[in-house]
This record gives C-alpha cells, sequence and structure tokens, in this order.
C-alpha cells in the first residue's frame, strides 16, 4: 500500500539549533517525493521536491531508498521557519500522498 | 501573476443548505483538484479532474459534488452540507503529462450553523 509517515505530530527546537523533520514512505515504484509548506494564515505550497535536488530557505531533503525515506533538515532554524510542513508522494494518478503533517515550532 | 483564486475566503451557512464554492486559475493547467482539509491535519483529496475527465474518491461522500465548464473554472457544490463539513476547502491545479507540482489556492473556510 502507497502511504507517507510523518512521525512527529510537533516539533520544536530553539532558533540556531538544527531540524529534521522526519518522512518515510511506502510505494512500489520510482518515488516522487514533495515537501508542502503552510505558514499561518498562507495557502499551501511547495518547499521541495526530491528530482530538483534544491535548497530552499536552507532547507535540504535527500531522499534515501534504501531506509524510504525523504527527511527534511536545516542546519539553522530561523523563527520564520515556524509552519506546518507536510510531506507528500505523488502517484501515477496525478495525485498526491499526504503524510500527517509535523508542525514546527520555532522558540526565540 | 499566474494563481489559484478561490472564492469566497468565507462562506457561512445552515444545516442542509445547498452551497457552491468556486476556484479559478490563470495557469492553464489541465487538472484540478478539490480537497477537504480539517484543523491541523492533511489535505483530503475529494476529487480532481483531467480536463473534463472527472474522477472522483472512493471515500468521498455523494453529498458532495463538481462542476468543471472550462479549463479555469472548478465548482465544489455541496448538496446538504453537515456540522461534519465545516473545513477548509482548497482548490489546486498541477500540468498534465507527469507528476508535478501542485498550486493551492488559499482556500474556502466553511462554517455550517
Amino acid at each position: 500500500a502507497q502511504r507517507v509517515t510523518q512521525p512527529e505530530k510537533l516539533l520544536s527546537v530553539f532558533k540556531g539549533a538544527p531540524v529534521e523533520l522526519k518522512c518515510n514512505y511506502s510505494y512500489s515504484g520510482s518515488p516522487e517525493l514533495f515537501w508542502y509548506v503552510q505558514y499561518s494564515r498562507q495557502r499551501l505550497q511547495l518547499l521541495l521536491r526530491h528530482i530538483s535536488r534544491e535548497s530552499i530557505k536552507g532547507f535540504t531533503a535527500d531522499l534515501n531508498k534504501g531506509e524510504t525515506s525523504f527527511h527534511l533538515k536545516k542546519p539553522f532554524a530561523q523563527e520564520e521557519d515556524s509552519a506546518m510542513y507536510y510531506c507528500a508522494l505523488g502517484d501515477s494518478n496525478y495525485q498526491l500522498i499526504w503524510g500527517a503533517g509535523t508542525k514546527l515550532i520555532i522558540k526565540p | 501573476d499566474a494563481m489559484v483564486i478561490q472564492n469566497p475566503r468565507y462562506q457561512v451557512t445552515q444545516f442542509g443548505k445547498p452551497v457552491t464554492l468556486s476556484c479559478s486559475q490563470t495557469l492553464n493547467h489541465n487538472v484540478m483538484y478539490w480537497y477537504q482539509q480539517k484543523s491541523s491535519q492533511a489535505p483530503k483529496l475529494l476529487f480532481h479532474y483531467y480536463d473534463k475527465d472527472f474522477n472522483n474518491e472512493a471515500d468521498t461522500p455523494d453529498n458532495f459534488q463538481s462542476r468543471r465548464p472550462n479549463t479555469s473554472f472548478c465548482f465544489l457544490d455541496i448538496r446538504s452540507p453537515g456540522l461534519g463539513d465545516a473545513a477548509m476547502y482548497l482548490c489546486a491545479t498541477s500540468k498534465a503529462g507527469g507528476i508535478h507540482e501542485q498550486f493551492f489556492g488559499p482556500g474556502t473556510r466553511l462554517t455550517v450553523l
């Protein structure tokens, strides 16, 4: 079964500390993985996708097929990173399979 | 700027009174989606259109219907809203021909009294 798991509902770290939001997936084919972010009172938007291999707002995510993971990382958290983060898996039917989301709180 | 627009941003309706939410896009994307999102939960796909082809999710209640009269517009009709239908409704679009980024509208928050 296709599934995306984000084990942490809430993650709270201090400003300047490293951040890692975990995402594991289950998919029989070649996965297309995304991280979406939803800041307070803003629309859901793409943060990054694994095929672009970019760093956006200091965040990176590496696809690890052996561990079936796509964890999102940032070395030094900033207060403006506080948001809801969703990991999502694209399937062949133009749909996204969503994780439950992790609320990230950056403490000053 | 090309974008996804939803109207109204806030909608209040009464229990059982039909309501229509609208979505328009200037991205000229083939695929349009409707999601329901409840507080602090992931978006839940209700249905999507690939051009005019309608694809309903198996667990979407019959109470929810949709129309896509042209490429730019898509409507969500809730025929008899219940208290459990109070949620944020998100419209999104994407290109066809592969797995692409979905672009989201700001959402319509539906309140059912």
